[in-house]
């Protein structure tokens, strides 16, 4: 069964750093892309950002572009986002799927960015 | 960027019968290989989206043979055959063509 698990959710101050991590498994994970997407509060889905499986290339919105890193580890089947200098705005639920076509979310991890 | 909209906003249903939801885009997407990756997604209140149909009318494994999905070109629809209780919620597009990928704003289905 595939599964994906994201943490390191939190509440962190505008300005501020969080580094999210998505375990998976069920699943060859080195061959597939991953995503991340999120959802702020009321508000519908945003695709974030994708790491794709093979040729390292990595795509972003551009509400995050130059603020946000996406990374992989295949050794320890794991996604990470990054984020730097962080605003109010990027408050959300922040899920990873399986693939650019998103067939599998996880639970989500909640960010707060909040003074 | 490739804006998807949908419509209605809200959608009311009675249990049983038929809904529909379209999802136009403001280009069409088709992919190198000829795909169109258009898919839709559906999420209870409090839970993860799911994915129900890709490729405009692939439906997912277990998802109802009730949910098809139709459409070219900028067009693309989402219909439910007979609604049932579990089928509330918000329901959204999505274009995995062009980089950025883009979501539609999202239709809510509630019971009448």
């Amino acid at each position: 069964e595939v599964q994906l698990l994201e943490s390191g959710g939190g509440l962190v101050q505008p300005g501020g750093s969080l580094r999210l991590s998505c375990a998976a498994s069920g699943f060859p994970f080195n061959i597939f892309d991953m995503s991340w997407a999120r959802q702020a509060p009321g508000k519908g889905l945003e695709w974030v950002s994708c790491f794709k499986g093979s040729g390292h290339y990595t795509y972003y919105a551009d509400s995050v572009k130059g603020r946000f890193t996406i990374s992989r580890d295949n050794t320890k089947n794991t996604l990470y986002l990054q984020m730097n200098s962080l605003t109010a705005e990027d408050t959300a639920v922040y899920y990873c799927a399986k693939g650019s076509a998103m067939d599998v979310w996880g639970q989500g991890t909640t960010v707060t960015v909040s003074s | 960027d490739v804006v998807m909209t949908q419509s209605p906003l809200s959608l009311p249903v009675t249990l049983g019968q038929p809904a529909s939801i379209s999802c136009r885009s403001s280009q069409s997407f088709v992919y190198s290989d000829g795909n169109i990756y258009l898919n839709w997604f559906h999420q209870r209140p409090g839970q993860s989206p799911r994915r129900l149909i890709y490729k405009v009318s692939n439906r997912d494994s277990g998802v109802p043979d009730r949910f098809s999905g139709s459409g070219s070109g900028t067009n693309f629809t989402l219909k439910i055959s007979r609604v049932e209780a579990e089928d509330v919620g918000i329901y959204y597009c999505m274009q995995a063509t062009h980089w950025p990928l883009t979501f539609g704003g999202g239709t809510k289905v509630e019971i009448k």
